[in-house]
């Protein structure tokens, strides 16, 4: 099966400041990338996401970039905010017809005002 | 629009007790799913159900099972629980939205087994 992972696990960051936070898949067949975003208390929140066929996709602050030769993708926060501190899921899917994503370990990142 | 709803928040069982975690979603959506969350390992799939009257098995099936009671409800039950099912367990919902299956997850169920 997949295997996705994660690094860091932990993050601090300086407001303002750049994040990046990086994935690694096992699979080749794998083509469906997101992210997840999950606040203190409450359930992960899909923020980005990406298909193979597309190697960088933007939505404001955040960006995702894939590379398919290499299995890995990242996720890059620009001009970091306090609000911005969560843990960070990353995810990859095989476009089986059998729905399942394979998540990441995590990575809890501290914005710092 | 309440989205995805699980009951209850919080569980302390003792080792061998049932009991089940109820899971309702209000969007129309397809496949619903439950996920457990253990410290630095993620999201596990338990058991998913990709339509009213399917349920397939996910990453971590063992000690658990699901019924998919209509097209609202999904809920697992654990029949004689363990130590290591203390867990935080998330129920999702998903919809094909954009380039993929977006999943709508629950607040999460703070599980304790002593």
């Amino acid at each position: 099966g997949e295997n996705v992972e994660q690094h860091p696990s932990t993050l601090s960051v300086q407001e303002g400041d750049s994040a990046v936070i990086k994935c690694t898949y096992s699979d080749s067949a794998s083509n469906y990338f997101p992210w997840y975003k999950q606040e203190l208390g409450k359930g992960p929140q899909l923020i980005i996401d990406i298909r193979s066929n597309v190697g960088e996709k933007k939505d404001q602050r955040i960006a995702v970039t894939l590379n398919k030769t290499a299995k890995h993708f990242s996720l890059h926060i620009t001009e970091t905010q306090p609000e911005d501190s969560a843990v960070y899921f990353c995810a990859a899917e095989m476009d089986t017809g059998r729905r399942a994503l394979t998540f990441g370990s995590g990575t809890r990142l501290q914005v710092q005002p | 629009n309440a989205g995805v709803t699980q009951t209850p928040k919080f569980q302390v069982l003792k080792t061998g007790q049932s009991m089940t975690l109820q899971c309702a979603q209000d969007m129309n959506h397809n496949s619903m799913y439950w996920y457990r969350q253990d410290p630095g390992m993620g999201l596990r799939l338990i058991y998913y159900s990709a339509s009213e009257g399917t349920t397939d098995k996910g990453e971590v099936p063992n000690g658990y099972n699901v019924s998919r009671l209509n097209k609202r409800e999904f809920s697992l039950r654990l029949e004689s629980a363990a130590p290591s099912q203390t867990s935080v367990y998330f129920c999702a919902s998903s919809v094909l939205q954009g380039a993929g299956e977006k999943l709508f997850f629950g607040s999460g169920t703070q599980l304790s087994v002593l």
